[in-house]
This record gives structure tokens, sequence and C-alpha cells, in this order.
């Protein structure tokens, strides 16, 4: 079975300053790990996907992730915010080549403010 | 850049009525998958289909849903007698052939607003 955390449903930050969204996995098998985003009223768009390459991961819009197995942790960051980033992002967690249902997290709404 | 697409954005419907919900996912993509996300809640797996055929679904799967390829290009969710509780946002996505050791993503339409009344 798989499952992951996001540690918290809300995250505020001003525009021009880092972001640091947190999720935490569970997984029997080895794990393929995603960060999506949803804009209101639009579908899950792809930001980037860790399939056991290299543990630093950079998507789309300048947003990163940093797989660490010795945490569980698959943290997703930027270095500087822009008000265009203000959605919902999802932490889904796969196990690698096991299955294609995706397990999601419960959503981090992010908030960029002036 | 192909994406994938949903109708209708909305459907209202009433309760005990038949719905169906239609996707046309990326062309060359051969797996295919409906997701529902209920409002304040999580995105939750239903179906996933592949070669014509249901190759995983969830409990909430259950004999009131049914999937379909009716040709080259549709996919589509029937919910057969429809209950209040399935008023949610519907999501389809589509992906490359998974092989082992290699997940391809699922790319997901913009979703159907379902309202059962």
């Amino acid at each position: 079975a798989q499952s992951v955390t996001q540690l918290d449903s809300h995250v505020s930050v001003s525009e021009g300053t880092p972001v640091l969204l947190r999720c935490n996995y569970s997984s029997s098998y080895s794990p393929s790990l995603f960060w999506y985003v949803q804009h209101p009223n639009k579908g899950l768009q792809l930001l980037l996907k860790y399939t056991s390459a290299a543990t630093l991961v950079k998507g789309i819009n300048g947003f990163e992730a940093e797989f660490k197995k010795s945490e569980t942790s698959f943290h997703l960051t930027k270095p500087s915010a822009h008000m265009s980033d203000a959605a919902e992002y999802f932490c889904v967690v796969t196990p690698t080549g096991g299955g294609n249902k995706l397990t999601f997290g419960t959503g981090t709404q992010l908030k960029v403010e002036l | 850049e192909p994406e994938v697409t949903q109708t209708p954005s909305h459907q209202v419907t009433q309760m005990g009525q038949e719905v169906i919900l239609r996707c046309v996912p990326i062309s060359n993509h051969l797996y295919f998958y409906w997701y529902r996300q209920i409002l304040g809640q999580k995105v939750e797996f239903l179906v996933s289909f592949y070669n014509n055929e249901i190759s995983e679904k969830s409990e909430i799967f259950d004999d009131q849903f049914s999937v379909e390829r009716p040709d080259g290009s549709n996919f589509t969710l029937k919910i057969r007698s429809t209950k209040l509780e399935d008023s949610a946002m519907y999501f389809c996505a589509s992906s490359e052939i998974v092989w082992e050791g290699f997940d391809q993503p699922q790319h997901f339409g913009d979703g159907t607003r379902l309202s059962i009344l």
C-alpha cells in the first residue's frame, strides 16, 4: 500500500520569497512520486516527477523537488514565488512499475501575497 | 501541446438518472483513467482502462459505474442511477504505455463538475 501526507493544508508566502511545500510518503514498493498543480476551475497539471533516476528533480515554472529516502520525503520548493503560483498543489505516489493507480495527498493551498 | 479534453464542463442531473461523462484522451496514449474529487476531499482513483478492458478499479467503482471506449477517440464514464453522493468533479486522465520499472505520467483534463439534485 502507498500513501502521501502533505503536512500543510495552507501555505502563505510573499511574492519573491522561497516556497516550501512538504510531502512525506509511505510505500511498500520503490515509489514514483509526482507533484501536480491545480489552478482554480482547471485540471491537474504535472509539475515534475521522480522515477528513481536523479534524486533532485526539476520541473516546470522553476519548481524542483528532492527525493530523500532516509526521510521518506519529497518536498517541493521554488526559490522565488510569483503571484501566478497561487494554486493547490498535490503530492502523488504510485508504486514504480507496479501499476498505474495514483494516490493523492490532501493538497496544499498556496497563497502568494504582494 | 496535446491535451485531454472533457465534456461537458458542468452537468446537472436529477437523482436516479443516468449520466455519461465524456473524455477524449491524448491520441497516442494507451492507458485511460477516471478520478473524482468530492468538494473539500482528496482526488480519488476510480478506474484504469487498457486494451479495451478495466485493468484496475477502486471500491468506489461499483456496479453503478461503467467505462467504455466506444470508438478510437472517446472514453466515457457512465453512472447508471445517480445518487446525491456522486456529486463531485470527475477527472479523466491518459498516459503512454506503462512498463515495469518506469511510469509515464498521467495527463489530466479540466474535469466535469457533476451536480446531482
